[in-house]
């Protein structure tokens, strides 16, 4: 079983929509938890970051951690062509311990 | 956001070629920088963890004396791939820790390596 778990997608979804990434994971010790973006053939760029359980808001971005469930989410409102990427869970332990990451789930935004 | 750069941001060279690449925090300082390999529609694969001033960390699996890292100061880590092969063809982005907000690691964009 991988640490992380993310479905790679393709999802499509068409302008305007909510979109719903998620994640799983398995070890219940990590405490920090991200969300990337990587366009094609670029590195990846930080969205968000949360501690432990519960929401955080930015802008058209909503992060959310359910540690009891081992589940987090990224939730993208009112989605835009420019969305259209790879998005890559990430977590780790602590501040200064290695990032696990998930596969990426390629979202496509169709005009 | 904080800015990290590699170079050269593609390389194409001969099998067995050494090739080096250069990651570099521009506004920020990074006591740990990291490099990863990423191939087609996969993760990132952790490769090594770079500390500034003391020798780099493998992950298991990954050949020290094929992929060399040199941590010489705070904004600059390079990785090169001595004698390289076909295999070796990847994408390698690095990222870098913010010394002063070490939840926060920015990547670089990337650098596309295909070995002929």
């Amino acid at each position: 079983q991988k640490e992380v778990e993310q479905d790679p997608g393709p999802l499509s979804v068409p302008e305007g929509a909510i979109v719903s990434l998620n994640c799983t994971y398995s070890n219940s010790a990590f405490q920090y938890f991200m969300w990337y973006r990587q366009y094609s053939r670029k590195g990846p760029e930080l969205l968000m970051y949360t501690y432990s359980s519960g929401n955080k808001e930015d802008g058209r971005f909503t992060a959310q951690v359910d540690k009891s469930s081992k589940y987090i989410s990224l939730f993208i409102r009112d989605s835009q062509p420019s969305d259209s990427a790879t998005y890559l869970c990430a977590m780790s332990l602590g501040g200064y311990q290695k990032v696990t990451f998930g596969t990426g789930t390629k979202l496509q935004v169709i005009p | 956001g904080a800015v990290v750069s590699q170079h050269p941001s593609r390389v194409i060279c001969k099998s067995g070629t050494s090739v080096k690449i250069e990651c570099r925090s521009l506004d920020f300082q990074a006591t740990t920088m990291f490099w990863y390999r990423q191939f087609p529609k996969q993760s990132l694969m952790l490769m090594a963890t770079s500390n500034e001033g003391s020798k780099a960390t493998y992950e298991q699996g990954v050949e020290k004396d094929k992929f060399l890292i040199n941590h010489a100061s705070l904004t600059l880590s390079t990785l090169t791939v001595t004698s390289a092969h076909p295999e070796d063809s990847s994408f390698y982005i690095c990222s870098a820790r913010n010394r002063l907000a070490a939840n926060e690691q920015f990547f670089g964009p990337g650098t596309r390596l295909t070995v002929l």
